[in-house]
């Protein structure tokens, strides 16, 4: 139990455009989604958080007009990169909580590789 | 400011022998612990999880050791095997007044295990 999947797996996209990768809680309820960011030999970076139904809470120095989030359900969480440029191409992952599992027990999708060429 | 710092950074074993991971945090209050393995492109998936009262926690050929005086953590593995060839990721957790938990990720231990 406790799955959590993103699609897509991986992106390439060109720069200007924007990308949308969804976070999805397959098996629990996620009252809390987590978005991070990863550099290559680096240690993720949490970006935003949100909660369903409320606005995103984002880490300082994360533009939130570039980085939407969107958790309208308690299953799907969407991250879009907006007008993309390669500087954010990176390995993005999201992680899900839920309410009735252990409170400090975080669930990590796969993570979507993003290339703004 | 709230840290959590691993040792070594990179570890390379023959198959077969055992090792053990370091964290150390600066992490305050304390409300739990993480081990996390990640492979290459891939999500963390969670190995063990500690909070304060707890000492020791094994899961399967993983043994993670929790020191809150010291505030260091150990994560052992038995009889390495090729398919542990990971990150192995420290993630420490603090309780704020809110009762949200402020999470701080180690960078990680990058270990290859070698026939």
């Amino acid at each position: 139990g406790a799955v959590v999947s993103q699609h897509p797996s991986w992106v390439i996209c060109k720069s200007g455009t924007s990308v949308k990768i969804e976070c999805r809680s397959l098996d629990f309820q996620a009252t809390t989604m987590f978005w991070y960011r990863q550099f290559p030999k680096q240690s993720l970076m949490l970006m935003a958080t949100s909660n369903e139904g409320s606005k995103a809470t984002y880490e300082q120095g994360v533009e939130k007009d570039k980085f939407l989030i969107n958790h309208a359900s308690l299953t799907l969480s969407t991250l879009t990169v907006t007008s993309a440029h390669p500087e954010d191409s990176s390995f993005y992952i999201c992680s899900a909580r839920s309410a009735s599992r252990l409170a400090y027990e975080q669930y990590f999708g796969p993570g979507t590789r993003l290339t703004v060429t | 400011k709230n840290q959590v710092e691993q040792s070594p950074q990179s570890l390379i074993i023959l198959e077969g022998k055992n090792c053990t991971l370091q964290c150390n945090y600066t992490v305050s209050p304390f409300s739990n612990l993480r081990w996390y393995k990640q492979d290459t492109g891939r999500g963390p998936v969670s190995l063990t999880i500690m909070t304060f009262s707890e000492n020791t926690k094994s899961n399967g050929r993983y043994t993670a050791t929790l020191d809150a005086d010291t505030k260091q953590s150990s994560l052992h593995i038995t009889a390495s095997q090729l398919s542990d060839s990971a990150s192995y990721i420290c993630v420490v957790s603090a309780r704020n007044s809110g009762g949200y938990q402020k999470v701080t990720f180690g960078i990680g231990t990058k270990l290859q295990v070698i026939p």
